[in-house]
């Protein structure tokens, strides 16, 4: 299996910040990962797929990029909404893979 | 608009049987593959298996192969997720989700969107 590997686990930042996630692969997956917001007791969502494109209707303070085996996720400013647990995924290979998620915490 | 809508949360005991629903509306239920998606209290999203409704073709991951099995009816354009003989282990939220491509013996190159609401499982004597 393709194991993903975020950093950092938990992450905490004050409104206005710019906040980044990375995700790491133990192989290579071209462009081939998604990333996905989960707000507490709510199903994921997903913001970002093929790495880099924005999901309809997300704001566009989020974005992505990478290909190979590292991945960034960036919020360039942190809204008081966005607290919540992010998570990417892959989808080179089967089985489907995610990463551990970062919980993202507002200062 | 694109909708899938979960049966309700459960309560079991060890080693009884549960069958769990995932209802799709807004689209062409036989012409997307359906995933499902465990998420053990407090951790991490864990891909489990997929469904393609027009010929109930799956996949599982090889951590769920044989332990669930999935199925669908589109008669009712409903996929489902089951247990023979549930563990206390199987105690977690239980998603669904439509998949955006297709997917082939080694891969499913596409994402998740949407996501049903989840089926909180809890088994517990």
């Amino acid at each position: 299996d393709i194991q993903m590997t975020q950093s950092p686990s938990s992450l905490s930042a004050s409104v206005g910040d710019r906040v980044t996630i990375t995700c790491q692969a133990s192989q290579e997956i071209t462009k081939y990962l998604n990333w996905y917001q989960q707000k507490p007791g709510k199903a994921p969502k997903l913001l970002i797929y093929d790495a880099s494109i924005l999901d309809t209707g997300v704001p566009s303070r989020f974005s992505g990029s990478g290909s190979g085996t590292d991945f960034t996720f960036t919020i360039s400013t942190l809204q008081p909404e966005d607290i919540a647990t992010y998570y990417c995924q892959q989808y080179d290979t089967l089985p489907i893979t995610f990463g551990q998620g970062t919980k993202l915490e507002i200062k | 608009e694109v909708q899938l809508v979960q049966s309700g949360a459960e309560v079991k005991k060890p080693g009884e049987s549960l069958k769990i629903s995932c209802k799709g509306s807004g689209y062409s239920f036989t012409s997307y593959w359906i995933g499902w998606v465990r998420q053990m209290p407090g951790k991490g999203l864990e891909w489990m298996g997929i469904i393609y409704p027009g010929d109930s073709e799956t996949r599982y991951s090889p951590t769920f192969q044989g332990q669930v099995t999935i199925s669908a009816d589109t008669s009712i354009s409903t996929a489902y997720l089951q247990w023979s003989s549930l563990k206390a282990s199987d105690t977690a939220m239980y998603y669904c989700a439509r998949h955006g491509g297709y997917c082939s013996t080694t891969t499913c190159p596409a994402w998740f969107d949407p996501w049903g609401q989840g089926t909180l499982v809890t088994v517990s004597s």
